[in-house]
């Protein structure tokens, strides 16, 4: 069945540098993919969307990029701060109608270091 | 604007017993509602929906229920709590044909 996975479970990297999380989903009728944060004890929030008819969005000190030809989702993060040490979700909607039926990966957690 | 209170925070309950969790949404008018679980460590599972008032979907069966007795309010409930209902619990809503979702801030449900 469809499915949203991510390639790392586990992302170390050292503050200043960038980030780079990876996603990959199984359904090419998918028409929408979004990036959420969750800090530990605390409900996802919200970080960039993009919809099929693009493959580069950018927003603050984040963009992400999408590649359909190996369905393909990544979020990079610029000069990563102590502040974005947290788990990543990728999530996929594949445009089943009627409700907003998202698909989320397992998560990959972000672990900055100073 | 809009926001989401999700209610109680963390909750100790033991096996039998019932539950109640409940949601409500401010700011907007006929919401989708979901609630989501989340097992420790993993990713979030769909548990049901709504898209109106007494309308709810269920994604997977189990042992719990859910209801929308107002537009802005989302129950979630079980009779009998099993130690497999253990999990964080996520509400959450969007707007009617946009699929960005807005979380709420979680219950820690412990069945012991």
């Amino acid at each position: 069945g469809e499915s949203v996975g991510l390639h790392l479970p586990t992302l170390s990297v050292q503050e200043g540098d960038n980030s780079i999380i990876n996603c990959a989903y199984s359904n090419s009728a998918s028409d929408y993919f979004i990036w959420y944060k969750q800090e530990s004890g605390k409900g996802p929030q919200f970080i960039i969307d993009i919809r099929s008819n693009m493959d580069k969005r950018q927003g603050q000190r984040v963009t992400v990029l999408l590649n359909k030809t190996v369905k393909h989702l990544s979020l990079q993060i610029a000069a990563t701060q102590p502040g974005d040490s947290a788990v990543y979700f990728c999530a996929e909607s594949p445009n089943s109608g009627g409700y907003n039926k998202l698909i989320f990966g397992a998560g990959t957690r972000l672990a900055v270091h100073p | 604007s809009q926001t989401i209170h999700q209610w109680p925070a963390t909750l100790v309950q033991p096996v039998g017993s019932p539950l109640s969790l409940e949601c409500t949404v401010e700011g907007t008018s006929n919401p989708n509602l979901y609630w989501y679980r989340q097992a420790a460590g993993r990713g979030l599972q769909l548990l049901f929906y709504s898209v109106g008032i007494g309308q709810i979907s269920s994604e997977v069966p189990q042992n719990l229920s859910a209801s929308r007795p107002q537009d802005r309010q989302f129950i979630l409930s079980s009779k009998k709590l099993l130690l497999s209902d253990s999990g964080f619990y996520l509400c959450a809503w969007s707007v009617r044909l946009v699929e960005k979702l807005f979380f709420g801030s979680g219950t820690q449900l412990s069945v012991l």
